[in-house]
């Protein structure tokens, strides 16, 4: 099993539609994770963290569960400029920062 | 969010010659850089880490001496692709840990795009 694991998709959804992302990782020792968006030819930029308590940023929440260990990105209202590749980022370790990247999931939204 | 920058963002070159990236944290010291490197519609692919004033981890497949890694401060890390070749043509990221307890973070750098002729 692969230490982070999404769907790479593409999730096609219209304009307005509300689409969610899971990701899975393997250690159940990682202590905190995070969700950022790489659009084409450009470098990763963090969307959210993900805490304990979930986090809702405008359209975008984010929750973990320990227990089934995975965490989600929900999408509310997507727009055009939603479009990009998502990435699931886990830190497995306390104290020092060791991140392991999913291989990304790509939403594209359409008129 | 914490500011990284990168230079150059694009560069061509000819083959057997080496190419220095820069990668600077501007608003933060960052004890912990990555290299990481990503082919055309693939996934980001680690390098190596590197920490201020130590040897740089590389990842396994990756040669330690085809890709100097400098991290001479907490600021500034360089990564040198030595002798480059076309098959080295890609795009080339580095980011910088924030290191804040429980909220420990990333943040990248633009790129660099290399072209090997």
């Amino acid at each position: 099993r692969k230490e982070v694991e999404q769907d790479p998709g593409p999730f096609n959804v219209p304009e307005g539609a509300t689409v969610a992302f899971n990701c899975t990782y393997s250690n159940s020792a990682s202590q905190s994770f995070f969700w950022y968006r790489q659009d084409c030819r450009k470098e990763p930029k963090l969307l959210m963290s993900v805490y304990s308590s979930g986090n809702e940023d405008g359209r975008f929440t984010a929750q973990l569960n320990r227990a089934s260990q995975y965490i989600s990105l929900l999408i509310r209202d997507s727009k055009l400029s939603d479009s990009a590749t998502y990435l699931c980022v886990v830190n497995k370790a306390w104290g020092s920062y060791i991140p392991t990247f999913g291989r990304g999931t790509s939403l594209i939204v359409h008129p | 969010g914490a500011v990284v920058s990168q230079h150059p963002s694009r560069v061509i070159c000819k083959s057997g010659t080496s190419v220095k990236i820069e990668c600077r944290s501007l608003d933060f010291q960052a004890t912990t850089m990555f290299w990481y490197r990503q082919f055309p519609k693939q996934s980001l692919m680690l390098m190596a880490t590197s920490n201020e004033g130590s040897k740089a981890t590389y990842e396994q497949g990756v040669e330690k001496d085809k890709f100097l890694i400098n991290h001479a401060s907490l600021t500034l890390s360089t990564l040198t692709v030595t002798s480059a070749h076309p098959e080295d043509s890609s795009f080339y990221i580095c980011s910088a840990a924030l290191l804040a307890g429980n909220a420990d973070t990333q943040y990248f750098g633009p790129g660099t795009r290399l072209t090997v002729l």
